[in-house]
């Protein structure tokens, strides 16, 4: 079955950096996301990537993808405060409007000062 | 700002009752999703409307229904409403490869 998993919690110190990581199962995920929920609020797109890729690079956002051991990875540079929230990988096979995404449950990120 | 609007953000009701939640979608977008996500977990696939037909739909019994209408804003309609059904309610409009959320309608059930 369908299946992502994410680690639930990671510290950080303002200015580091801070990397979430997420595998999934399916082997035809087409797409990729990640997601940021902050407290009592919608989700919000953060980056997005095609299988036929291994990385991408968004201001102080990096995706990468080992599509080989169906593992995903995000990395916020020079992370701050309001970075903390919670981050959702989510993976899709048709994109999404043919289809539904998968989420996992979601990896809390704390910012400390 | 994704350009997604639900309403209402809160509600309470009880075991039993019905509820209707509302969403616009972003201009242009012509799919909608919703998703039901419970406290400390990811958002859940409910169904997809698509051109005002279901697309697409998750594990959840018929008591959820949907519409889309012809301007693409929707409708999730839950009857019989049970405690598990307390959650936070999402819609989605999409474009393309991505969705973007709205805000959510957080539903109680006592």
């Amino acid at each position: 079955g369908e299946d992502v998993e994410q680690s639930l919690f990671l510290s950080v110190r303002e200015g580091d950096s801070s990397v979430i990581n997420c595998t999934y199962t399916d082997s035809s995920s087409t797409y990729l996301y990640w997601y940021k929920q902050e407290p009592g609020a919608g989700l919000q797109l953060l980056t997005y990537i095609f299988s036929n890729m291994d990385m991408k690079q968004d201001q102080r956002l990096t995706v990468l993808l080992n599509k080989k051991d169906k593992h995903l990875s995000l990395r916020i540079a020079d992370t701050q405060t309001g970075d903390s929230a919670i981050y959702f990988c989510a993976e899709s096979m048709y994109g999404g409007s043919q289809g539904n995404l998968i989420f996992g449950k979601g990896t809390k990120l704390s910012v400390k000062p | 700002e994704t350009g997604v609007t639900q309403s209402p953000t809160h509600l309470i009701k009880t075991r039993g009752q019905q509820v209707t939640l509302r969403c616009s979608s972003q201009s242009g977008h012509n799919t909608v999703s919703w998703y039901q996500q419970a406290l400390g977990q990811g958002p859940q696939f409910i169904f997809q409307y698509y051109r005002e037909e279901e697309n697409g739909r998750g594990n959840f019994p018929p008591r959820f229904s949907g519409l889309q209408f012809p301007n693409y804003s929707s409708e999730l309609n839950v009857n019989a409403l049970e405690l598990d059904d307390s959650a936070l309610y999402l819609c989605a409009s999409s474009h393309q490869e991505t969705q973007y959320f709205g805000p959510g309608t957080r539903l109680l059930v006592l």
